[in-house]
């Protein structure tokens, strides 16, 4: 699976936005962008997926670079509740299966 | 709709002694993944199962085993337990290959 890189950690202020960055330099273009979350004590949630094209859903957005080797997550109105560590992972399509490959992902701390 | 669960949420076992730890996908979903958490090494994929089949294996050793039944639960294997083997298995079932659902883990503690 190709590598994704990630900042350790970052805080923002509840109520507003947050812009999650990850690079993905060494992506093919069958690879699709993932991001799961995981809230202390429990196990990793979805949030969403795309392949070229901005994605929304009702937990965040996806903005996904022109040449797909970079993405952002956004969450529009943080809430105390969003503070996990969020993880970005590249899956090869349906070849590769439900398998999923986790990298150190990014701390998130939301400040009241 | 339930949730995926996995029994037992803890365990404590010795050194040598085997464990086996249960997961019940979300009902429909026939794929079932198993992850080994740590502090170290962090979320790691130990294998897939789909429709009773191994469809894909991690890079752990062959102590740790797994299957899925019929109904699709599945129980994953440890065998002669080492300390590193304590850890937070999770186990994921998804119904397509996008979405993976996480049950809460089964927190393993070696001694």
């Amino acid at each position: 699976d190709a590598k994704t890189t990630q900042p350790n950690s970052m805080e923002s202020n509840e109520e507003e936005p947050v812009h999650l960055p990850c690079n993905h330099s060494t992506i093919s273009g069958t690879d699709y962008i993932h991001w799961y979350r995981q809230l202390p004590s429990q196990g990793p949630e979805y949030v969403i997926h795309g392949l070229t094209s901005n994605v929304n859903n009702r937990m965040a957005s996806l903005a996904i670079a022109e040449d797909r080797k970079s993405s952002t997550l956004i969450l529009h109105r943080a809430t105390l509740r969003d503070a996990a560590v969020y993880y970005c992972i590249l899956r090869g399509g349906e070849t590769s299966g439900s398998r999923l490959t986790f990298g150190e992902g990014t701390q998130l701390t939301v400040n009241p | 709709k339930a949730g995926v669960t996995q029994t037992p949420r803890y365990l404590i076992k010795t050194r040598g002694q085997q464990v086996t730890l249960s997961c019940s996908p979300i009902s429909g979903h026939r794929s079932v993944s198993w992850y080994q958490q740590t502090p170290g090494q962090g979320l790691q994929f130990l294998f897939e199962y789909f429709s009773e089949t191994q469809r894909n294996k991690g890079n752990f050793p062959g102590r740790f085993s797994g299957r899925q039944f019929s109904n699709s639960r599945s129980e994953m294997n440890v065998s002669t337990l080492e300390l590193g083997d304590s850890a937070l298995y999770l186990c994921a079932s998804g119904l397509s290959y996008n979405e993976q659902f996480f049950g809460p883990g089964t927190r393993l503690t070696v001694l």
